[in-house]
């Protein structure tokens, strides 16, 4: 089956920086999502995103699908962005299961 | 709309008992599905459905059963609780429609303790 690598898998920043996630994907794909996992385990739909760049506020989001990756960019980072955010796929022509990347844990200082 | 609704919220379950977690969700999507995620881990798939009357299993799952009888609900059994079914449960559902969006929603959650 198709997989889904994240990285990196932990990422510690202070309030402000800037940070690229990555995720990388092994097989063509219908469906890519991130998502954000706040502290209290609420999975939060961020982007729906099989091709091209998107935006919301200090988000931003590519996929490119030629490649088989997407970066998800958080700028200007705030204590609330802490949490885990995932990666998801459906791949093309025929399962239609959605796989999850291990996602990647991002703690925010004060 | 409600989106997916999940209930219930937390649940104890002794060793050895069954219970079923309810999944419901007012979209009208055709793909549903059901995950596991156990602590500082990722999602782990279980089952899924894309229409009433079919369902097909994902990554993990022993010890479980579903059923789809309608495409509004999509219930998770589980027979014999062991602790190493002690996990969040998450449900999702999308619209599947051919050539069109598929984005996910998933609800919040049940909370499962099998001691």
């Amino acid at each position: 089956g198709i997989q889904v690598e994240q990285s990196p898998p932990d990422l510690i920043l202070q309030e402000g920086a800037n940070s690229t996630l990555r995720c990388n994907f092994s097989d063509s794909v219908n469906n890519l999502q991130w998502f954000h996992q706040n502290p209290w385990g609420q999975l939060i739909n961020l982007f729906y995103i099989p091709s091209g760049t998107k935006q919301n506020g200090r988000l931003s989001a590519t996929t490119v699908a030629t490649e088989r990756y997407s970066l998800l960019y958080i700028s200007s980072s705030q204590t609330t962005d802490s949490g885990v955010y995932f990666c998801a796929v459906i791949t093309q022509g025929g399962s239609e299961k959605l796989v999850f990347g291990k996602g990647t844990k991002l703690t925010v200082n004060p | 709309n409600a989106g997916v609704t999940q209930t219930p919220k937390f649940r104890i379950l002794k060793i050895g008992q069954s219970m079923t977690l309810q999944c419901a969700q007012d979209m009208n999507h055709n793909y549903m599905y059901w995950y596991r995620q156990d602590p500082g881990m990722g999602l782990k798939l279980i089952y899924y459905s894309v229409g009433a009357g079919i369902t097909d299993k994902g990554e993990v799952p022993n010890g479980y059963n579903v059923s789809r009888s309608t495409t509004e609900d999509f219930p998770l059994r589980l027979e014999l609780a062991a602790p190493s079914q002690t996990s969040v449960y998450f449900c999702a559902s999308s619209s599947g429609l051919p050539g069109g969006d598929t984005e996910a929603f998933f609800g919040q959650g049940t909370r499962l303790t099998v001691v």
